[in-house]
């Protein structure tokens, strides 16, 4: 079956300006997991969501970050006034009961 | 707090060597142990987990894993490498959040 698909998949955008990534988890799974992975680093979470709502958002860097999932499957980050620092790949991830995790391929996202 | 320390950056293996990754963990509970794959451009790939029960996992691709309470360790073994091996490994831990390690890059040499 599909897995866990990510758009685009690499964003340029300009310093200020706004973003939006997209998830499309795989069909079924409840929980959606959004994170964040910086050049020569491991993926950091940002985000959980139980259906509609975030069940932890602890992650989230400050409050230019927000992410939504209104009807329990797709996802969608978005990240206002972006800045150089949060060029990154961001990995979003879905799971069902098992506690196991399906990651996406990412969104490279590069601030100028 | 729970964390994952991955204390090899980097390690250079000969195709046919066994490989031996290392992965501490700091978690408050029982924990969900991960091992992922990266290679360049793609997504992370499962290797194996570990959730209860024998403390010696199989998982894919040849990988094995073993769970040490005492240590807190969860090292990643394969006894023969191959060059398709080459690749960022990472350990993670958790439940719901995931925390990972900050990875292993694996160089593979002929």
């Amino acid at each position: 079956g599909a897995g866990v698909s990510q758009t685009p998949s690499n964003k340029v955008t300009e310093k200020g300006k706004y973003v939006e990534l997209r998830c499309d988890p795989i069909s079924g799974h409840t929980a959606l997991y959004w994170y964040r992975q910086s050049l020569g680093q491991g993926p950091e979470f940002l985000i959980y969501f139980q259906g509609t709502g975030a069940a932890d958002d602890s992650g989230l860097p400050n409050d230019r970050f927000f992410a939504v999932r209104p009807e329990g499957s797709v996802s969608t980050l978005k990240i206002q006034r972006t800045e150089r620092g949060d060029s990154a790949v961001y990995l979003c991830a879905s799971s069902h009961a098992s506690n196991e995790q399906f990651f996406g391929p990412g969104t490279r996202l590069t601030v100028l | 707090a729970q964390s994952v320390t991955q204390p090899d950056i980097h390690i250079t293996v000969s195709e046919g060597a066994s490989l031996e990754l290392r992965c501490n963990y700091s978690y408050g509970a029982t924990p969900y142990l991960f091992w992922y794959v990266q290679s360049p451009g793609q997504g992370l790939q499962l290797l194996l987990k570990y959730f209860s029960g024998d403390t010696l996992v199989q998982g894919i691709k040849g990988f094995e894993a073993e769970f040490k309470r005492s240590q807190s360790s969860f090292n990643l073994r394969k006894p023969s490498v191959h060059w398709s091996d080459a690749a960022e490994y990472f350990c993670a831990v958790g439940g719901n959040q995931f925390y990972f390690g900050t990875g292993t890059s694996l160089t593979v040499i002929p």
